[in-house]
């Protein structure tokens, strides 16, 4: 079992939807990254989070340290959100990102 | 600012041939990472370096890879010989202070070793 675990692996939407992006993992963590891989193209990160929550304009994350569970969420999609969004996970006392497969996203006109 | 530069984007060569990724980091950047990515997977780490000094090496194969940073800058991966399963996206990424800080990716080699 992966350490990290995302869900849906692959997600498709109509333009102007809500999305959610599930990411679930194991093990005590001092930080978490939602990163974001379009084809072809190298990754960016979007967040780190170690509580709460971020927003970056139609983008929020939230993550539930109790829960060892994080989501990201995309108010109004557009098609240029499709991408693969991972999750990564720093476990604590590591220096080493532990990386989820990626959900894919298509997000229709 | 110029991002993390790696060349080639692209390499196609034949199993048993030797290969080669450069990296050349955010200028400034200490920590350099290697990563390998597999088709509908995430990066996995190969080799981490902390200025000129590899320090997190336990997941390169070393029978066929190897690595090195003089000088503390630029990156270099190698692979000698290719086998059909190294085909994969090798990523570089670079970072500024501590693990907490966010890491620079940039855009990848795709190899396909036929």
């Amino acid at each position: 079992k992966n350490e990290v675990e995302q869900s849906p692996q692959n997600l498709t939407a109509q333009e102007g939807e809500f999305i959610t992006i599930n990411c679930s993992y194991s093990v005590g963590i001092s930080a978490l990254h939602w990163l974001q891989q379009h084809p072809g193209g190298g990754i960016v990160s979007l967040f780190m989070l170690s509580s709460g929550k971020k927003k970056h304009g139609r983008l929020i994350a939230t993550i539930n340290i109790q829960e060892k569970h994080s989501s990201l969420h995309i108010t109004a999609s557009h098609p240029r959100d499709s991408a693969v969004y991972i999750c990564a996970v720093l476990p604590g006392g590591s220096e080493k990102l532990v990386f989820g497969k990626g959900t894919k996203l298509t997000v229709n006109p | 600012e110029a991002g993390v530069v790696q060349s080639p984007r692209y390499k196609i060569i034949e199993k048993k041939q030797p290969v080669a990724f450069w990296c050349n980091p955010i200028s400034g950047h200490n920590t350099l990472y290697w990563y390998r990515q597999n088709l509908g997977q995430g990066p996995e780490l190969l080799i981490r370096y902390e200025n000129e000094e590899a320090v997190d090496d336990s997941q390169l194969p070393k029978d066929r890879f190897s690595a090195e940073r003089l000088k503390g800058v630029d990156s270099t991966l190698k692979i000698q010989p290719a086998e059909l399963g190294d085909s994969a996206v090798y990523l570089c990424a670079s970072r500024l202070g501590g693990k907490y800080n966010e890491q620079f990716f940039g855009p990848g080699t795709r190899l396909t070793v036929l």
